[in-house]
């Protein structure tokens, strides 16, 4: 069965310094898909990012970077230099693929966030 | 740019009432989907479908009923509510399957409480 877990509950951090958001995956699927979500308080699910499971290349947007690790089953996401509106709950999710793929997506508890001036 | 629409935002029922939500995105979209958001459990997918005419149940589906009439309208109904079913619901859409080139496009949450 697919599942995700986001171990942290809550995160706190002062303004300025890096954190990193814990992502462990299972699956049985040899090709499926990792996304990121980001809730801010005002409540919507905003798309961060996609990974499929063929490309393990990290990705750097901004202060955003992403760390995936097939062997580990991980999909770690970083801020770099955070700021107040970073503070959010982060959704990491998992997806299967194939012919038969519905997209429905499998998500993670959530991480919250929150920045400290 | 409306995206996706939820009504109504909020609302409270007393257990053994019924409600429906409705969810209308305005991107054309063939797939659509509500979640359900409770602490600490992150978002269950109750029912989606892939199209017009075509439902399917999700991970928590009980208690539950959709209707999908309209390509770009998505109904997700209760027919006597429970304590239980007290949540955030949210609707999402897509182009395609998130796993082609599209992603998930949410609607900003409806908030149920039965009381």
């Amino acid at each position: 069965a697919q599942k995700v877990t986001q171990a942290q509950t809550e995160i706190s951090v002062v303004e300025k310094e890096d954190v990193t958001l814990d992502c462990v995956y299972e699956t049985r699927d040899t090709t499926y898909y990792l996304f990121w979500y980001k809730q801010p308080p005002s409540g919507e699910l905003v798309f961060l990012i996609r990974r499929n499971s063929f490309d393990e290349q990290n990705e750097i947007s901004g202060r955003y970077s992403w760390n995936f690790q097939k062997s580990t089953s991980s999909f770690n996401f970083t801020i770099t230099a955070s700021q107040v509106v970073d503070s959010a709950v982060y959704f990491c999710a998992l997806s299967e693929a194939g012919t038969s793929n519905t997209g429905k997506l499998i998500f993670g508890q959530g991480t919250t966030l929150q920045v400290k001036p | 740019n409306a995206g996706v629409t939820q009504t109504p935002k909020f609302r409270v029922l007393k257990t053994g009432q019924s409600m429906t939500l409705l969810c209308a995105q305005d991107m054309n979209h063939e797939y659509m989907y509500w979640y359900r958001q409770d602490p600490g459990m992150g978002l269950r997918l109750i029912h989606y479908s892939v199209g017009e005419g075509t439902t399917a149940k999700g991970e928590v589906p009980d208690g539950y009923n959709v209707s999908r009439l309209k390509k770009q309208n998505f109904l997700l109904g209760l027919e006597s509510a429970a304590p239980s079913q007290t949540s955030v619901y949210f609707c999402a859409s897509s182009r395609e399957s998130p796993t082609g080139t599209g992603e998930l496009f949410f609607g900003e949450g409806s908030r149920l409480t039965v009381l």
